[in-house]
Order: structure tokens, then sequence, then C-alpha cells
């Protein structure tokens, strides 16, 4: 059981450049969430789904896009990176409001 | 809105040492409460939670109790391992349907040294 899975683990982009990062689990997990985490700050929700071909805004979405088209999979899409978006980022999951949230192991994001 | 706040790291102690780790969160209704860790290179794993006013969480050792007339989750260990070196964050989740969104406090960097 892999759980929460996250590619790439480490990425460099220049200003500009579009990219996808992937998440995929297999709990068959209902809701999923896009987090940043940065020095300070914790981590703050970008998108989340409630089921596939739902999703939200959270608190940051700016810059970012997302879909779910089935129940395992949810990549952040970088439209145009920016220094800003230089960060941390974690994917994660859980079934039902009273579920634990599960966490990937995070992707390690800088943009030059 | 929502909110959580916990004390600034960070926090360094030696083994052995008694710990404690302030958390206050602001939130509507009754919330459920959350302490996640972070080990270094890692993403973050459950470590313990509480659900309703006077419940205790507990996990390897740490606990908190959920504290409804002081909106409080202190994060609390008898005896501190270096193994316990790592990031800890407060969390809530809101109550009611459909309440799946944490909201994280800033993280607090504890060291441990032999």
């Amino acid at each position: 059981n892999a759980g929460v899975t996250q590619t790439p683990k480490f990425q460099v982009l220049k200003t500009g450049q579009s990219m996808t990062l992937q998440c995929a689990q297999d709990m068959n997990h209902e809701y999923m969430s896009w987090y940043r985490q940065d020095p300070g700050m914790g981590l703050r929700l970008i998108h989340y789904s409630v089921g596939a071909g739902i999703t939200d805004q959270g608190e940051v979405p700016n810059g970012y896009n997302v879909s779910r088209s089935t129940t395992e999979d949810f990549p952040l899409r970088l439209l145009s990176a920016a220094p800003s978006q230089t960060s941390v980022y974690f994917c994660a999951s859980t079934q039902g409001s009273e579920g634990e949230q599960y966490f990937g192991p995070g992707t390690r994001l800088t943009v030059t | 809105g929502n909110s959580v706040t916990q004390m600034e790291g960070p926090v360094t102690l030696s083994e052995e040492a008694f710990l404690t780790i302030n958390c206050t969160y602001t939130a509507t209704g009754y919330p459920s409460l959350f302490w996640y860790v972070q080990y270094p290179g890692e993403g973050l794993q459950l470590l313990l939670k509480a659900t309703k006013a006077d419940d205790k969480g507990s996990n390897k050792g740490f606990e908190a109790t959920y504290r409804k007339e002081t909106t409080s989750f202190h994060l609390e260990k008898g005896s501190v391992q270096v193994s316990d070196s790592a990031v800890y964050f407060c969390a809530l989740r809101r109550s009611g349907a459909g309440s799946y969104q944490l909201t994280f406090g800033k993280g607090t960097k504890l060291s441990v040294i032999p």
C-alpha cells in the first residue's frame, strides 16, 4: 500500500515555465488537497477536491490550477511559474470528514 | 475565520527534559484538534488528535488535552529523546458535515540534544 505519492521530489523551473506536480493515492479517499509550506508560514491550502470532477479554491489559489478526473489522481498545474511560487508542496488525502489526513512526501520547487 | 496560534520556535532541549508546545485556536462551534509531526525531509504525520472538549489525545509519550474554556491544545511530553527532533504543527478542523479542511499553525521546530 503506497499511500499518497508525489512526483517529482525536486524541481527547478525558470520564471514563466509551466509544469505539473503529480499526486496519487491508492486508498480510495474522496477528499484530496494541495498545500504549500513556506518558512514561518505553516501549511496553506491551495486547492482541494471532494471527489472526481469537483474542485474548489483554498486560501492561496492564484497561479495554480487543478483537476480531478479520477479518484486516485489530483495534479497541480503551475501555468507560468514565478519566484514567489518557490516552496515545498504537499498533497494530502482523507476519507470522510472524520478521517485522518494522509500526506505525501512533498515536492520541493525552486523558481529562478 | 478559523485560526491556530502556536508558540514560536525554535525550541532546544536536552534529552529527558520536559516539553510543552503551546497551541491556542479561534473557531466557531466545536472543532477537532490535531498535532502533526514533520521529521526532516518528510511529509506530515498525525501525532494525536482530540474531537471534543476535555478529550485527551496521546501517542508515543506525547499528550494534549482539548480545553474549550481556554481554547487551547498544548502538546506535552515528560521526557524527550533525540529522535523527537522535528517540526510540530497544531491544526484544527471545523465541525459540521463535509468539513475536510485543516487550518494549521506556523509550526514549532524542536531540537533535542544529547
